[in-house]
């Protein structure tokens, strides 16, 4: 049983790049969250999706970045034009639909480090 | 809007009993979850509370109190393992609404 995958493990982007982080929730998953994470803080909710739908995406900033969970293929964390503050680690999250949201399956995450 | 308070740091000795306070303020509340996250890795669910109480997993417990906005993960025995960071989430009323997570308690187990 494979868990949630993230790739790439780590990113290295100079600033004015885009970065594209994938998430392959849980065999049977169908809801997919991603998380922001500075060190030594807590874990800052972005946006919440299902298969083809955006459910809540209010802690995602309006600029540059966006989400989607195409049918097909893994859910992609799009940040465009990065600086220097986007630098963080960004987790990704699954779990099953008819579930409360107590419990998520995180993934191992995606580093992303802007020079 | 909701916010969560831990406390930052939390320092205790092997084979010890360490109680991780966690008091919340939200606007819709369905219940109270705790995860586990070592340095470098993936958060880990340990435990959640919708009903006033203590649910009890192995070592680790978890209580909450609806109405004083609390709840605390309790670790008996603590192995050196466990040093990690642990964080309280809430869940909202409505499944509309992803967890949201407290700043973390970092658990440094000693000799």
């Amino acid at each position: 049983n494979a868990g949630v995958m993230q790739n790439p493990r780590h990113l290295v982007r100079r600033r004015g790049q885009e970065a594209r982080l994938r998430c392959s929730p849980m065999k049977g998953h169908s809801h997919v969250y991603w998380y922001r994470q500075l060190p030594e803080e807590g874990l800052k909710f972005m946006v919440y999706l299902q298969k083809e739908n955006i459910i809540d995406e209010s802690g995602m900033p309006k600029e540059r970045f966006s989400a989607e969970f195409p049918k097909e293929g893994p859910s992609i964390l799009r940040i465009q034009q990065v600086v220097r503050g986007d630098s963080a680690a960004y987790f990704c999250a699954s779990n099953s639909p008819g579930r409360s949201n107590e419990k998520l399956f995180f993934g191992s995450g995606t580093q992303l480090s802007v020079l | 809007g909701q916010s969560l308070e831990q406390p930052s740091e939390v320092t205790a000795v092997e084979g010890a009993i360490v109680q991780i306070n966690c008091t919340y303020q939200t606007s819709g509340f369905y219940g109270l979850s705790w995860y586990q996250q070592h340095d470098g890795g993936a958060p880990t669910f340990l435990s959640y509370n919708a009903l006033d109480g203590l649910e009890e997993t192995g070592r680790f417990s978890s209580f909450l109190s609806r109405s004083d906005s609390y709840g605390y993960l309790l670790l008996q025995e603590l192995q050196m393992k466990d040093s990690a960071s642990y964080f309280c989430a809430v869940s909202p009323d409505t499944g509309r609404r992803a967890l949201t997570f407290g700043s973390g308690t970092r658990l440094q187990v000693q000799p």
